[in-house]
């Protein structure tokens, strides 16, 4: 079956770094995404993984370890405007490109 | 990147009716997927939308209750049908990027049945 794990709410203060996991078990691999979603909005794309290690986007980093079907969302200098859900993503399939998502999780930034 | 607009953007419809929600891209894409997102939690993929062929749905979604059409490689429509309460949602379409590295979503369609 499809799983994908994500802690449901998180908290930090701003300035800080937040690091937000998520594990799966897919049926097949093509990569893993990273989405913020404000209240009311569509997701915006954040990030994507196919190969292990980290990739660096500004104050945001995603790292990947397909051994350990692992992997996490790192938020550096943490703003208020940060406040949001984030999704957790795998594309399952080579052949559709279907992505399948985690259950998100609610950050909340407190000054 | 892609840009798709998707309309009607919100609605509130009576029990029993229908809507239709199109989403329209600015590029040619094989596949388009239509996601429901229920209050409060994540996005649950509905279906693919295949150019020329049938729409395949996922587990829990069915044809009559969702028939979802493809006329083209840049526009699809996605019906909720006979509607009830429980379709409540926003339900999102989505396409991917030409280097499968990135999933681009329409703006949502906010949807209410009473």
């Amino acid at each position: 079956g499809q799983n994908i794990d994500q802690p449901t709410e998180m908290t930090a203060t701003e300035g800080a770094i937040v690091q937000i996991n998520c594990t799966y078990q897919t049926s097949g691999f093509n990569g893993l995404f990273w989405y913020q979603q404000h209240a009311g909005e569509a997701p915006t794309f954040l990030s994507y993984n196919v190969l292990d290690g980290l990739e660096e986007k500004g104050r945001f980093s995603s790292f990947l370890s397909r051994s350990k079907g692992y992997s996490y969302l790192l938020l550096k200098e943490l703003q208020m405007k940060d406040s949001a859900s984030y999704l957790c993503a795998v594309a399952g399939s080579y052949n559709t490109d279907k992505l399948i998502f985690g259950t998100g999780t609610r950050l909340q930034v407190f000054p | 990147s892609a840009v798709i607009s998707q309309k009607p953007s919100r609605d509130i419809c009576q029990r029993g009716t229908s809507l239709t929600i199109q989403c329209q891209v600015d590029s040619q894409v094989t596949m388009m997927f239509w996601y429901r997102q229920q209050p409060g939690q994540s996005l649950t993929l509905i279906a693919t939308a295949n150019q020329g062929s049938e729409a395949t749905y996922e587990s829990g979604f069915v044809i009559d209750k969702f028939p979802i059409s493809r006329p083209n490689l840049t526009f699809s429509t996605l019906t909720v049908s006979n509607m009830s309460p429980e379709d409540s949602s926003i339900y999102l379409c989505s396409v991917v990027g030409s280097a499968n590295t990135e999933a681009f979503f329409g703006q949502g369609t906010r949807l209410t049945v009473v």
